[in-house]
């Protein structure tokens, strides 16, 4: 079965470069969740999009942008990198907010390290 | 979002039951309790969710309460493979489009061959 696809699955970026991450989600869903994992840390939440339109914030730096498009792939764009930007974005998606599915599907993962 | 509390740690002997247990006092009627494990280097990965009554799939089994104050997660048959951290997490459903995954501090399953 089709997974959630993110890319790229690496990128090294120096400090104040940009950066763009994409997902794509699984084939009809409609919602898609970003989320930041340090190391050593839990995944934090960043923001959400459901049928293209943003549907909850986390702790997205104000650097950081993001868009679902028509197709429902969604960019998760960072811009003025700093060090501690450095870690594993995951993408997840799921159907009609998968409330009653319970069940959000994650990507494996971009890590981004920033020198 | 109500708050959930897990150990730390634990420890299984492979082919042995896990029981994970995860505390949350403070859920409200319309918390749903998942629990997603996150492999190494890998991305969480959904393992069961119920509101209240005890479930089972292929995975896992849940144990909820009948205070709804903790669930525990069963895990019949431990494997090398289930070696990940674990977590516990409410789901408010209540409405809107908040239906995001809070991720706290999971527990770490050391499976021993």
């Amino acid at each position: 079965a089709a997974g959630v696809i993110q890319s790229p699955r690496h990128l090294i970026k120096e400090k104040r470069e940009t950066a763009t991450l994409k997902c794509y989600p699984i084939p009809r869903h409609d919602t898609v969740y970003w989320y930041q994992q340090g190391p050593g840390q839990d995944p934090q939440f960043l923001i959400s999009f459901y049928e293209k339109m943003q549907s909850d914030k986390g702790s997205i730096p104000d650097r950081f942008s993001a868009q679902q498009f028509s197709d429902y792939h969604s960019e998760l764009n960072m811009s003025s990198l700093e060090l501690g930007d450095s870690a594993l974005y995951f993408c997840a998606s799921s159907f009609g907010s998968g409330a009653y599915t319970g069940e959000l599907f994650f990507g494996e993962g971009s890590r981004l390290t920033v020198l | 979002d109500a708050k959930t509390t897990q150990p730390n740690s634990m420890e299984s002997n492979e082919e042995e039951p896990v029981h994970l247990p995860c505390n949350h006092s403070t859920i409200s009627g319309t918390d749903y309790i998942h629990w997603y494990r996150q492999l190494p280097s890998q991305g969480p990965e959904y393992v069961i969710h119920g509101l209240t009554s005890n479930v089972n799939n292929r995975m896992a089994s849940l144990a909820i309460a009948e205070d709804r104050k903790s669930s525990t997660l069963i895990l019949h048959r431990a494997t090398l493979r289930d070696a990940a951290v674990y977590y516990c997490i409410l789901r408010d459903v209540s409405g809107g489009s908040n239906y995001k995954l809070t991720f706290g501090k999971g527990t770490l399953l050391t499976v021993n061959p």
